[in-house]
Formats: C-alpha cells, structure tokens, sequence
C-alpha cells in the first residue's frame, strides 16, 4: 500500500506476557518514530530511526521496551511483561529528511490493552 | 529542545475563522514550525509548515511574525469537521528531524 501500516490495529494481551507491535512504512523514507498515546492525551515520543544513524531511543519510559528496524524497511515495537499502565494507542510515522521535506506520514495505530 | 505552549482548548461556530496562536520562545535558527491534525481514532495528520512570514495552503494558512518565538494556525471558515486535536511542533534539526508533540489544543466547532 501507499501509506504507513501497521498490525494489528487492536492487542489484547494478558499482563506479564511480551508483544510485539509492527510498523511498514512508506517505501523510501529513512525517518521512522514510534509514539504513544494514551486516552484522551497527546502523543509520547518513544524512539526515532533515522537512515544507518543510532536510534534516538530517548523516550522509552523502561528498559521492558526495545524497538528494531531493519535498514528502512519495517521496524518492530516490543514490550516486554507487559503492564497494565502500558495501555495505549502505538503509532508509527515514517517521513522523508532530506532537504526541507519533513512531513511525518502515520499509521493508523495499533490499540494495547493490558488485562 | 524547542518546547512549545498551545491553548488546552477552544470553541467555535461553524464558518467562523479558528486562529490558533503557539508559543516557541527558544526555536533555533534552523528549526521550521509544523502543525499536525489529528481527528478521533485516527493517527495525526500534517497541515502545515513554515520558517517565517507567511505560509498558506488548501487548508489553512500559517503565520510566523519576525522573531519567530510564536507562530498562528488560522483555519479559515470551520465546518463541523474540522472539530479535532491540533499540535504546534518545533522540528528539532539539531537531533535529526525528531519531532515532538505537545498536548495540543481541542478545537471543538459547533453548528
């Protein structure tokens, strides 16, 4: 497809067990973001991938949240015993970097819930 | 890190002109000001981009006065579905093009 995907769009998992969260961006973009959003709030940076640079893993709230992306092409989410706190939305964005072209295209998100 | 301040939330009437005005008192040289929509059930949704003056386009027009420390959204002539989240963001070009959000304002139009 064209735009961001991303699967599943909804995870019921049971507290404690590890999920991993995919994201396929848009073919050709080297910026990929990873975000969270919680109910009625706004969006969380987690981490951000950029070409063959390090990732800017800055915003992951605990070392139980790990994320890979394999050159620019798909990247995965993973959490790891999961909790009930991590319930959200996990939205993925891709854009272009070069030049002054940043438009940020995103998924439609993946729902978490935590039982 | 450029931090930026939006309104929580505003009202309006359908037809009016929304303007939005953010705060962004330490913007770098070479950061641009973004603005995102997101509706609902929806992943955010670029509108706008612009590094100073003025910006416009289909959708609304962006501006920007000379020091840069604030930018305004106008949306001109809301209809009922333009009720949404809006982010004011400051694309960080000193850490690659990161972007961060803040929490946005909740533009709610009524008929």
């Amino acid at each position: 497809g064209a735009g961001v995907s991303q699967s599943p769009s909804n995870k019921v998992t049971e507290k404690g067990k590890d999920v991993e969260l995919r994201c396929d961006p848009i073919s050709g973009h080297t910026a990929l973001y990873w975000y969270r959003q919680r109910l009625g709030q706004g969006l969380e940076f987690l981490i951000y991938f950029q070409g063959n640079s390090a990732p800017d893993k800055s915003g992951l709230p605990s070392d139980r949240f790990s994320a890979e992306r394999t050159g620019e092409s798909v990247s995965t989410l993973t959490i790891q015993r999961t909790q009930q706190e991590d319930s959200a939305v996990y939205l993925c964005a891709s854009s272009l970097t070069s030049g002054d072209s940043s438009e940020a295209f995103f998924g439609q998100g993946t729902r978490l819930t935590v039982v | 890190l450029a931090k930026t301040t939006q309104p929580i939330s505003m009202d309006s009437y359908e037809g009016q002109e929304v303007n939005i005005t953010c705060s962004h008192n330490n913007i770098a040289t070479n950061d641009y000001i973004t603005w995102y929509q997101q509706f609902p059930s929806q992943g955010p949704r670029f509108i706008i981009q612009g590094y100073k003056t003025k910006v416009t386009n289909e959708v609304a027009s962006l501006f920007i006065p000379a020091d840069r420390k604030s930018s305004t959204l106008s949306l001109p002539r809301v209809s009922l579905s333009d009720t949404a989240v809006y982010y004011c963001l400051v694309r960080d070009t000193a850490a690659g093009n990161k972007l961060t959000f803040g929490g946005g304002t909740r533009v709610l139009v009524k008929p």
